[in-house]
Parts: structure tokens; sequence; C-alpha cells
């Protein structure tokens, strides 16, 4: 069973940048099979799906948020990670990482497992 | 980009039938995944492909899509079933971007 536990600072100053970082356990990042993404809920509203990476480092993205994201994988720690550059106090959310298996002849599942999620504010 | 349009509550006494649509253009041709949230906790899939459950999902819920509508139904609802639900597909005309609905909150009266 994949766990996802994602981490980082929950105070973000406006025009900093955002970094969070998901663990993967009880699988490895690098299986070949899974998108890792992550993906946003603001206080009271819908989810917004920021991104996604595939182990091999390929990188799809919002275009609502492509000029300020970058995700990026360190296999060696089972990781991936988001920088979400000059924020502003509408990027306070919760940030859930999540994976998608794919399958080359079916294509994509739906999104099967999900962090906890981390609450992150931008605030001075 | 592609839009899911689902309307903001349902409500429904307990016991009956909640039917919570997602619209979309030619969403038929596409596959429908639904995912349940419960406040405070990440969203959960209850139906996937259309008409699907994952295992330990009540048969109470299943799905239907067709045309410009995509349905998630509820039978026998629950004071438990109280949650907000996301309707969710692929975008395959923008690289398969993750597209979400605006999220239907189901209130059990």
């Amino acid at each position: 069973q994949v766990q996802l536990q994602e981490s980082g600072p929950g105070l973000v100053k406006p025009s900093q940048t955002l970094s969070l970082t998901c663990t993967v356990s009880g699988g490895s990042i690098s299986s070949g099979s899974y998108y890792w993404s992550w993906i946003r809920q603001p206080a009271g509203k819908g989810l917004e799906w920021i991104g996604r990476i595939y182990t091999s480092g390929s990188t799809n993205y919002n275009p609502s948020l492509k000029s300020r994201v970058t995700i990026s994988v360190d296999t060696s720690k089972n990781q991936f990670s988001l920088k979400l550059s000059s924020v502003t106090a509408a990027d306070t959310a919760v940030y859930y990482c999540a994976s998608t298996y794919y399958d080359i002849l079916t294509g994509f599942y739906p999104i099967d497992y999900w962090g906890q999620g981390t609450l992150v504010t931008v605030s001075s | 980009s592609y839009v899911l349009t689902q309307p903001p509550s349902v409500s429904v006494a307990p016991g009956q039938t909640a039917r919570i649509t997602c619209g979309g253009n030619n969403i038929g041709s596409k596959s429908v995944h639904w995912y349940q949230q419960k406040p405070g906790q990440a969203p959960v899939l209850v139906v996937y492909d259309d008409s699907d459950r994952p295992s330990g999902i009540p048969e109470r819920f299943s799905g239907s899509n067709s045309g410009n509508t995509a349905t998630l139904t509820i039978s026998r609802v629950e004071a438990g079933d109280e949650a907000d639900y996301y309707c969710q597909v692929w975008d395959s005309s923008s690289d398969h971007h993750v597209v979400f609905g605006g999220g239907t909150k189901l209130t059990v009266l």
C-alpha cells in the first residue's frame, strides 16, 4: 500500500517561494508506472491540479500556474517536490501530493493515493 | 481548456436517492471519476471509469455517463454520506491535464 506524506513550511511570506516535498513509502517512485501530482485546495473551495511529474523527470503543469511552478523528483530519496514562486495570499491552501497509475495501452487511471494534505499560509 | 460543471449543493433525506451531475462538452466520450471528501480529509475515490466502484465502496454508490452529463447516484443515502463530491477527467486535448469539477456539497437532511 503506497503512502504519501507532504512536508514543508506552513508559513511563507508574500513574493517568496513555496517549497514542499512529498515522501513516498510502500512503493518505489521509480516504478515506471506512476505519475506523481500536486493538487491544492483553498479553504472552502474546490480542488485545483497544479501539475505532475513522471519518474523520468517529464512534467506537465496547469497552464494557469505554469510560469511559477517547478516539480522535480529525487528517486534516491523516493521523494518529489513542488516549488511555487512569487506567492501571494491567493496561494494559501491545503496542498496535496497524489499518485496516478498509467498504462501505455489504457492511459491514465484515477488518482488513487493521496497524502493527508498540508496547509500553507501566505502571510507577512 | 476543458470545463466540468457541478451544482454547488444537493440535499436529500436519509434513505432517499441523491443524484449529483457533472456537465462537460461531450463528457460521454471521456472516463469520469468521482471523489468524496469529508471535512479535514483527503479525497477518496468512490467511482471510477464512469461506473466502477473501488473495493470497499458500498454498492449504494453508482455512476453513469452519456452525452454531456455524467451522474453520481447514491442510493439509500445515510448521514455518513454527507460530504463534498468532485468529478474528474483527463483532458486529452491538453496533454492529459487533470480537470476537476467545482464540487457539490451533499447535505443529508
